[in-house]
């Protein structure tokens, strides 16, 4: 199974909502990122779990909070975002935090839009 | 910190070879990857370098010169589906890897 799976494929959320973003994977990664992409950019990291542990916020807003429960899920956790917020949201997956040949396996997205 | 840079936008014909470029400065080397992603979909892996050389899998090739900051990606006998962006990711010395812009190709029949 070389797959990482997110729900829900689209969202929207109003800005006074609470809603929750959801990544799992199965190949035993030690590795999971949140990224954020607007069209036509690149993916933006936004944060890093290594062994299930915060590793990197790169001055991610608060209004977005990461939460690992265990080494195969990552949620995201969105409270009072604004309309710029919307974006693809892409959850990634790696074996080695801190190996060189890490190539990155990136789920399907969650589309947000924020109203 | 890193910057890395590619061409935003690239077109070629259906059959044609195309090469597309990535320049890069880090603090730090741990390998630079190349992704493809389809318009709506996520990235996709495509090759990795770590040494200086030319890595070669099916119809595409990636190069690195560590010396120069400089790969590329070559495309062989290009398909229409091929049309995608191609993002260059470079890991530094943090070994979370940083994305270019992109480069979007476009394929003519």
């Amino acid at each position: 199974d070389t797959e990482v799976t997110q729900t829900p494929k689209h969202l929207v959320m109003g800005m006074t909502n609470k809603k929750s973003l959801k990544c799992e994977q199965h190949m035993g990664h030690r590795a999971m990122y949140w990224y954020k992409q607007k069209a036509k950019k690149p993916p933006e990291l936004m944060f890093v779990y290594s062994y299930e542990k915060l590793s990197i916020n790169e001055s991610v807003p608060s209004r977005f909070s990461p939460e690992c429960p265990n080494s195969s899920l990552l949620n995201l956790h969105l409270h009072a975002l604004q309309p710029e917020d919307s974006a693809l949201y892409l959850c990634a997956s790696s074996q080695d935090p801190t190996g060189a040949w890490d190539e990155q396996y990136f789920g399907p997205g969650t589309r947000l839009t924020v109203t | 910190g890193q910057n890395i840079d590619q061409p935003t936008e690239m077109t070629a014909t259906e059959g044609a070879i195309v090469q597309i470029n990535c320049t890069y400065q880090t603090s730090g080397f741990n390998g630079l990857f190349w992704y493809q992603q389809h318009a709506g979909e996520a990235p996709t892996f495509l090759s990795y370098n770590v040494l200086d050389g030319l890595e070669e899998k099916g119809r595409f090739s990636s190069f690195l010169s560590r010396s120069k900051g400089y790969s590329y990606l070559l495309l062989k006998e290009l398909q229409m589906k091929d049309s995608a962006s191609y993002l260059c990711a470079v890991k530094g010395g943090s070994y979370i890897p940083t994305f270019g812009r992109g480069t979007s190709l476009i394929v003519h029949p």
